[in-house]
């Protein structure tokens, strides 16, 4: 089965501590994306990328880092330097070209600050 | 920039009952427009989404949305609800932006279905 995948579902951090969520897809699609769910807030965009080794900054890419070393891979590193990192993240991939910006998403990780 | 607007944060329906979730966008151009379903602690689910052409679209689930482009509005429909409906439904437009299709979700409807 075709789809993307996020790990762990659950992760808990002290402050001070850097955490890095995964999320791997088999769709064979050129375009990854990550984004933050606070209640009341809808998404917000951290990070995309649209080819191997490239990404760029979303709406609140502050505190936050990725890397694109692999088209099926797109890790999200969250630092220290994120003020409130407490909150439910969602990965997202979709086409580049064709399909006019449909995203198909990942089962989310719940990141919690103690 | 584009913007979604969703006006309703939470509505409540009784199970069989028609729905009606109302989403306005703001977009200078013909945007693409989308409904996702969020069930508690999961990710998005695409329900259905409009491109171009017969502005009445039909999903999965038995949704359908119809695109109202003289009064900017996107609304999900459904003639009966199932309580298996319950869940957080979020609007969406993807317009292009700095070189690729920026996505623009709503703050999402929450749907709760009394028996």
């Amino acid at each position: 089965d075709g789809g993307i995948t996020q790990s762990p579902k659950y992760l808990f951090r002290k402050e001070g501590q850097n955490v890095t969520l995964s999320c791997e897809q088999n769709l064979n699609h050129d375009a990854m994306y990550w984004y933050r769910q606070d209640p009341g807030q809808g998404l917000r965009l951290i990070y995309y990328s649209q080819i191997v080794n490239d990404f760029q900054k979303g709406d609140i890419a502050e505190g936050y880092s990725v890397s694109r070393e692999k088209k099926e891979s797109f890790p999200l590193t969250v630092t220290s330097a994120q003020k409130n990192p407490t909150a439910f993240y969602l990965c997202a991939s979709g086409k580049t070209s064709g399909d006019q910006g449909t995203q198909y998403f990942g089962p989310g990780t719940r990141l919690t600050v103690l | 920039a584009q913007s979604v607007t969703q006006p309703d944060i939470h509505i409540t329906v009784s199970e069989g009952a028609s729905l009606e979730l109302r989403c306005n966008y703001s977009y200078g151009a013909t945007p693409y427009l989308f409904w996702y379903v969020q069930s508690p602690g999961q990710g998005l689910q695409l329900l259905l989404k409009y491109f171009s052409g017969d502005t009445l679209v039909q999903g999965i689930k038995g949704f359908e949305a119809e695109f109202k482009r003289s009064q900017s509005s996107f609304n999900l429909r459904k003639p009966s609800v199932h309580w298996s409906d319950a869940a957080e439904y979020f609007c969406a437009v993807a317009a292009l932006s700095g070189g690729y299709q920026k996505v623009t979700f709503g703050i999402g409807t929450k749907l709760q279905v009394i028996p």
